[in-house]
């Protein structure tokens, strides 16, 4: 089974703390994407990477930044943290950025900024 | 990417037939169109995804008319372990793109 790890489950980290979550897969996927997800709202991407040390902005990038140094591993950062960014945070791999290719998820990691 | 749209909740009993629909009148000639599940507390899973005409497997059914310009997806005898969110993504295969989701559809199975 294809299994995406979130370093996570749950992370409490106060106000202008740098935060760091870290996301695993274990299918040798090309593609890996971040989303935060708030009632009412959906899931929102934040980044997604097609390659090692590639990155591209989603929906909402302001305020995070990545890291892809591995193909397997993928890190959303928090440069500094604020309360809005309090949310459950989602990682994804899929084989191809193709939407006819299923995405896999992590189980999420909520963070509670304070 | 074509925009969704679908009904933000539906409520059925159990072992109900349930269709949600979700419309995507700007599809474009190769977009595919993908359904996830996702149950609370968890991130979503595939549950389904086609082209045009019907795809079916174990866990449900794909009902994609000529026109593409909407699908229905249908879960036949609802339980309550089906109580989830349902969402409707399209997209053309090929190269890299964004993998966006809506807001879905809270689908409650009542007792």
């Amino acid at each position: 089974d294809v299994k995406v790890t979130q370093s996570s489950r749950y992370l409490v980290k106060r106000t202008g703390e740098k935060v760091f979550l870290e996301c695993v897969q274990d299918m040798d996927h090309e593609n890996m994407f971040w989303y935060r997800q708030d009632p009412g709202l959906g899931l929102r991407l934040i980044y997604f990477s097609y390659d090692v040390k590639m990155k591209e902005k989603g929906d909402i990038p302001e305020g995070y930044s990545v890291s892809r140094e591995k193909k397997e591993r993928f890190s959303l950062i928090l440069e500094s943290a604020s309360t809005n960014q309090t949310s459950m945070y989602l990682c994804a791999s899929s084989l191809t950025s193709a939407l006819n290719t299923e995405a896999f998820f992590g189980q999420g990691t909520r963070l509670t900024v304070v | 990417l074509a925009k969704t749209t679908q009904p933000i909740s539906m409520d059925s009993y159990e072992g109900q037939e349930v269709n949600i629909t979700c419309s995507h009148n700007n599809i474009a000639t190769n977009d595919y169109i993908t359904w996830y599940q996702q149950f609370p507390s968890q991130g979503p899973r595939f549950i389904i995804q086609g082209y045009k005409t019907k795809v079916t497997n174990e866990v449900a059914s794909l009902f994609i008319p000529a026109d593409r310009k909407s699908s229905t997806l249908s879960l036949p005898r609802v339980s309550l372990s089906d109580t989830a969110v349902y969402y409707c993504l399209v997209g053309t295969p090929g190269g890299y793109q964004k993998v966006t989701f809506g807001t879905g559809t809270k689908l409650q199975v009542i007792p």
